[in-house]
């Protein structure tokens, strides 16, 4: 069955980097590009940029340009997000999900990791 | 950026309601909108895809409809189950979107 494995929580000083992974299983991963979508307490969802499973291709949304970096690796069928110069308007649960190209939704998510930037 | 409204941004109901949430986009979708719901902790789940075809699994009562800028997701029987936050996403343009969700609980 189709699996997504994200690490676990992380607790970061402002102006530090995270690193998120998201391991994948139960299909073939470079059939699949993986979106990151993240969630303030209390807030929605915003989306932040997806990968290619099949090329590498990224696209990140605008906010987070130049400062998120999405890469996988095809080897293990892990997926990474690093954010850098955290905020604490960062802290939020970060979850992966899969999907199977242009114009489709997403069908499996990670179970999300929570981030918390303090001082 | 295409830009995603919900309304209303929560709603009480009873169970056995019939309920309507509705999804605004800032531009024509064409039917590229999507449908999630999320309970609290809990990562996001797909229930309807392409404005109305219903995600494997996801109970019949759950129904999408619309094209082009406007849609709709309507519960035909709300259920105790399904008083939860219900998200738009539109997957039109490679720079998705999501609504600002609707909550739906109980009254």
């Amino acid at each position: 069955q189709v699996q997504l494995v994200q690490s676990g929580a992380e607790v970061k000083k402002p102006g530090a980097s995270v690193k998120v992974s998201c391991k994948a299983s139960g299909y073939t991963v470079t059939n699949y590009g993986i979106s990151w979508v993240r969630q303030a307490p209390g807030q929605g969802l915003e989306w932040m940029g997806w990968i290619s499973g099949y090329n590498g291709d990224t696209n990140y949304a605008q906010k987070f340009q130049g400062r998120v970096t999405l890469t996988t690796d095809t080897s293990t069928s892990t997926a990474y997000m690093e954010l850098r110069s955290l905020r604490s308007d960062d802290t939020a649960v970060y979850y992966c999900a899969r999907f199977s190209g242009r114009l489709q939704p997403f069908d499996y998510w990670g179970q999300g990791t929570l981030v918390t930037v303090s001082s | 950026d295409i830009q995603m409204t919900q309304s209303p941004s929560s709603l009480s109901a009873s169970v056995g309601d019939r309920v309507t949430i509705t999804c605004r986009a800032s531009q024509s979708i064409r039917f590229y909108l999507n449908w999630y719901q999320q309970n609290p902790g809990k990562a996001p789940k797909l229930l309807i895809y392409a404005a109305s075809s219903l995600q494997s699994g996801v109970p019949s009562r759950f129904s999408g409809s619309g094209s082009g800028t406007d849609f709709t997701l309507t519960i035909s029987s709300l259920q105790p189950e399904d008083f939860s936050t219900y998200y738009c996403q539109q997957s039109y343009s490679t720079l998705f979107t999501f609504g600002p969700g609707t909550k739906v609980d109980i009254k």
